[in-house]
């Protein structure tokens, strides 16, 4: 099995901040990566595929890089909203696929 | 508009049965693989499995293997979650999710989520 892991697992930042997560596969998943946020009580939506690719009507502050097995999410400038937890998620295994355990993110 | 709802929630006994949906609408259900995903309260996402309706091919996590079933109808477009004995470890809320035909392989549209909740 793919095993995933993110750090850190919380963070609190101000809005304005540059905020990084990082995601690391067990092994090379090439850019087999995906990245949701999920706000408390919702659904998770899709941010970024591909390690790098934003989804469409997500905001251009939100970034993604990476290849093989570390990657990396980056909000250039948090904004309130952005109160979530992030997940990362590889689908090199497809059809089966693994969440990262999540990095929940708090404004100051 | 692409639409996945899912059934309402539900309160079981241990050892009940259970059987949890999910609808497809606005897209051509039998082409596209559904997964279901699990979350504890306060926890994080769990993978558990996948299924392709326009053949039934179905893939479980090592986790949730022999624990759950997941099976379609294509002549109503839903998807099935189901449990023959559940435990209080099951209380969490399931979520469908289509996913993608092709690279990178996202889940890109999603299910409100069903709450399940297992108790004596």
């Amino acid at each position: 099995d793919i095993q995933m892991t993110q750090s850190p697992s919380s963070l609190s930042a101000s809005v304005g901040d540059r905020v990084t997560i990082t995601c690391r596969a067990s092994q090379n998943i090439n850019t087999y990566l995906n990245w949701y946020q999920q706000k408390p009580g919702k659904a998770p939506n899709l941010l970024i595929y591909g390690a790098s690719i934003l989804q469409s009507g997500v905001p251009s502050r939100f970034s993604g890089s990476g290849s093989g097995t570390d990657f990396t999410l980056t909000i250039s400038s948090l904004l309130p909203e952005d109160l979530a937890t992030y997940y990362c998620q590889q689908t090199y295994s497809n059809p089966l696929s693994a969440f990262g355990p999540g990095t929940k993110v708090y404004i100051k | 508009e692409v639409q996945l709802v899912q059934s309402g929630a539900e309160l079981k006994k241990p050892g009940e049965s259970l059987k949890i949906s999910c609808r497809g609408s606005g897209y051509s259900f039998t082409t596209y693989w559904i997964g279901w995903v699990r979350q504890v309260p306060g926890k994080g996402l769990e993978w558990m499995g996948i299924v392709y309706p326009g053949d039934s091919d179905t893939r479980y996590s090592p986790s949730f293997q022999g624990q759950v079933t997941i099976s379609t109808d294509e002549s109503i477009s839903t998807a099935y979650l189901q449990w023959s004995s559940l435990k209080a470890s099951d209380t969490a809320i399931y979520y469908c999710a289509t996913r993608s035909p092709g690279y990178p392989y996202y889940f890109d549209f999603w299910g409100q989520g069903t709450l399940v909740t297992v108790s004596s």
